[in-house]
């Protein structure tokens, strides 16, 4: 069975820096790209980044540059996304998400993990 | 990176068709069929309904059915049941290498 976990999340203070983790099993995790996606409670989905299989290649939206990172460690099977220079908009539920096809970004995202509220208040 | 455009609700009664649109620019939609459908239900993570465009992952029920014409993706459940109420959400790749969600629209089954 696909299993995603993220871990990590909590309050921080604005300016400060949070270190998310997605710990997966049931897949062989260095085929994947993977994707972080947040929600604001009651609110929509929108796309944070992606890593490719090997980790040579990423991509953030635009309200992230340059603040977030991601990464992964395949020989844990575990994707990263390091957060500084947190706002307060920065507060969501981040999910870490998986495509349904291997090598590719292709088939849709058709597993999620739970997610991990993040809180960035003073 | 707009976010694709989503009526924020539609409704309709049970064993009616609904159709939600999601419409974006020549940069995402209009030039990719990498569009997919997202059903959310309070508290859960999101579920696949729809994935290029017109695929249906397996276990997803063929009352859902999803198609593009131009810069506009539309998701059409027929046969409404209630367990349908949701929330629905597309997204679609773009050609800056990243991914975008639309709004996401809240259907209520009467």
């Amino acid at each position: 069975e696909v299993q995603l976990v993220e871990s990590g999340g909590g309050l921080v203070q604005p300016g400060g820096s949070l270190r998310l983790s997605c710990a997966t099993s049931g897949f062989t995790f260095r085929s994947y790209w993977m994707h972080w996606v947040r929600q604001v409670p009651g609110k929509g989905l929108v796309w944070v980044s992606r890593i490719n299989s090997d980790g040579s290649a990423t991509s953030y939206a635009d309200s992230v540059k340059g603040r977030f990172t991601i990464s992964r460690d395949n020989a844990k099977n575990t994707l990263y996304l390091q957060m500084s220079s947190l706002r307060a908009e920065d507060t969501a539920v981040y999910y870490c998400a998986r495509p349904s096809m291997s090598y590719s970004e292709a088939g849709g995202f058709d597993h999620w993990g739970r997610g991990s509220l993040v809180t960035v208040s003073s | 990176q707009s976010a694709l455009t989503q009526p924020p609700s539609v409704s309709g009664s049970p064993g009616q068709s609904v159709t939600i649109s999601c419409t974006g620019t020549s940069s995402d939609i209009g030039n990719y069929n990498r569009v997919s459908w997202y059903q959310q239900t309070p508290g859960t993570a999101p579920k696949l309904m729809i994935y290029e465009v017109s695929n249906r992952p397996s276990g997803v029920p063929d009352r859902f059915s999803g198609s593009k014409s131009d810069n506009t993706a539309s998701l059409t459940i027929s046969g409404l049941q209630a367990e349908d109420e949701a929330d629905y959400y597309c997204s679609s790749y773009t050609s800056r290498n990243t991914w975008v969600f639309g709004g996401g629209t809240k259907l209520t089954v009467l």
